[in-house]
């Protein structure tokens, strides 16, 4: 099935910086959502965006709803350990309860 | 809120024999299910979409009498892997979606592996 883009497909940074991250689809939805798995763990809602050019904070993570539809980012400001992990986004459309999953992007942190 | 269980966290079994894996929204009522599988450092893949008191509605290549999917209340869903191979072998996620929302909410996984 179709999958959404993200980029970059990897991250190495160090503890403090902030981390920028996309995703892409050739297709619009109404709905992002962005998560975050840990090894061996089952992934975590951390946003939902629902309009349009949403900005929506969640602690130090903020995540926007791309004007056209066809894209997401989330930022992360001063990274920590605990940040480590794959981040996938997800779209969905109203009336289709399936969610269509990105790629992933890797988050690891140089010590 | 929103919390989901699946039991067991991990399970071996030989081939040929059958495991059940359960899925339970906690702290809300699902009247959908999800079964994903994932690959090592792969993404997650639907396999099956599980409605309250319907048959499930698998995706394309998933078969479906080999993946056993129940959802018999609104709090539970299982998913049978009947006539384990090694190929199973795996990673099983189940989400659930409260009424009226398109949010998805995991369970922590179960590892499935078949010797």
């Amino acid at each position: 099935g179709q999958q959404l883009n993200q980029s970059p497909q990897s991250m190495f940074i160090q503890e403090g910086e902030d981390v920028s991250m996309n995703c892409t689809s050739s297709s619009i939805f109404n709905t992002w959502l962005w998560y975050k798995q840990d090894p061996g763990e089952g992934p975590v809602l951390l946003i939902a965006l629902y309009k349009a050019g949403e900005l929506t904070s969640n602690g130090r993570l903020t995540a926007q709803f791309g004007i056209t539809r066809k894209d997401s980012f989330l930022n992360i400001s001063a990274s920590i350990p605990s940040d480590v992990g794959i981040y996938f986004c997800a779209g969905a459309n109203f009336g289709n309860e399936k969610l269509t999953f990105g790629t992933g992007t890797r988050l690891t942190i140089i010590p | 809120g929103a919390v989901v269980s699946q039991h067991p966290s991990w399970v071996i079994c030989k081939s040929g024999t059958s495991v059940k894996i359960e899925c339970r929204s906690l702290d809300f009522q699902a009247t959908t299910m999800f079964w994903y599988r994932q690959f090592p450092k792969q993404s997650l893949m639907l396999m099956a979409t599980s409605n309250e008191g319907s048959k499930a509605t698998y995706e394309q290549g998933v078969e479906k009498d080999k993946f056993l999917i129940n959802h018999a209340s609104l709090t539970l869903s299982t998913l049978t892997v009947t006539s384990a191979h090694p190929e199973d072998s795996s990673f099983y996620i189940c989400s659930a979606r409260p009424l009226g929302n398109y949010e998805q909410y995991f369970g922590p996984g179960t590892r499935l592996t078949v010797t």
